[in-house]
């Protein structure tokens, strides 16, 4: 089945201590893209990447950090997590269509982080 | 920032009804998307309209697209109480971001 997974789901933790949120789709996307969305906000693109070893900045990229090594994986890493950092995060990929007619997104079911 | 803004925040309806959100965003676009929500899950691509449509159809669905006032609406024909849902607009930029509005919340009564 084509999906994209996100891991953990749930995640409660405390200012400081490091995480990371894995992401990974099995449609050979070139496009994978990291948001948080918060109330009232939509959502909001932290970071993207357009292939693998290519990353760029969205609109918050603030306190987060991504790798791309493989294709298929994006994770996204809080190196010291803050309590602004509580979002519900949302994970997805697109193929990458040179007339970019047909790049329509594919979310993860989302990680809901809690920072205390 | 946020690219698009969608009209009105919140919107409910009467099942049979239709329902008309719209969506304004600020900087140049490859195309512009909808997607649908359902509380807190990930979100459902509906619709995409390139730069160069003006106009497209997906059975209930009807977009429109004017870049000359960088806007877009979406129409919901014949409403159901399963489209209850929240529905956001995201442009492709031409800096290859992505940029989602706020969202429309839809309650469609049974």
């Amino acid at each position: 089945e084509a999906q994209v997974t996100q891991n953990p789901r749930y995640l409660i933790t405390v200012t400081g201590k490091k995480l990371t949120v894995t992401c990974s789709q099995n449609m050979n996307h070139e496009y994978m893209s990291w948001y948080r969305q918060d109330p009232g906000l939509g959502l909001r693109q932290i970071y993207y990447s357009m292939n693998v070893e290519v990353t760029d900045k969205g609109d918050v990229p603030e306190g987060y950090k991504v790798s791309r090594k493989e294709k298929r994986n994006f994770p996204l890493i809080l190196e010291s997590p803050s309590p602004n950092q509580t979002s519900l995060y949302f994970c997805a990929s697109s193929p990458q269509y040179y007339d970019r007619a047909y790049n329509e997104q594919f979310f993860g079911p989302g990680t809901r982080l809690t920072v205390l | 920032s946020q690219q698009g803004e969608e009209d009105p925040q919140a919107l409910s309806i009467q099942e049979g009804e239709n329902a008309t959100m719209n969506c304004s965003y600020k900087t140049s676009i490859n195309n512009l998307q909808w997607y649908r929500q359902n509380s807190g899950r990930g979100l459902v691509h509906l619709i995409l309209i390139r730069s160069n449509e003006r106009e497209k159809h997906s059975g209930r669905l009807r977009v429109t697209l004017d870049t000359s006032k960088k806007s877009s609406s979406l129409l919901i024909t014949a409403s159901r109480a399963a489209d209850t849902a929240s529905y956001f607009c995201a442009t492709d930029t031409t800096r290859d971001d992505m940029r989602f509005g706020a969202g429309t919340r839809l309650t469609v009564k049974p």
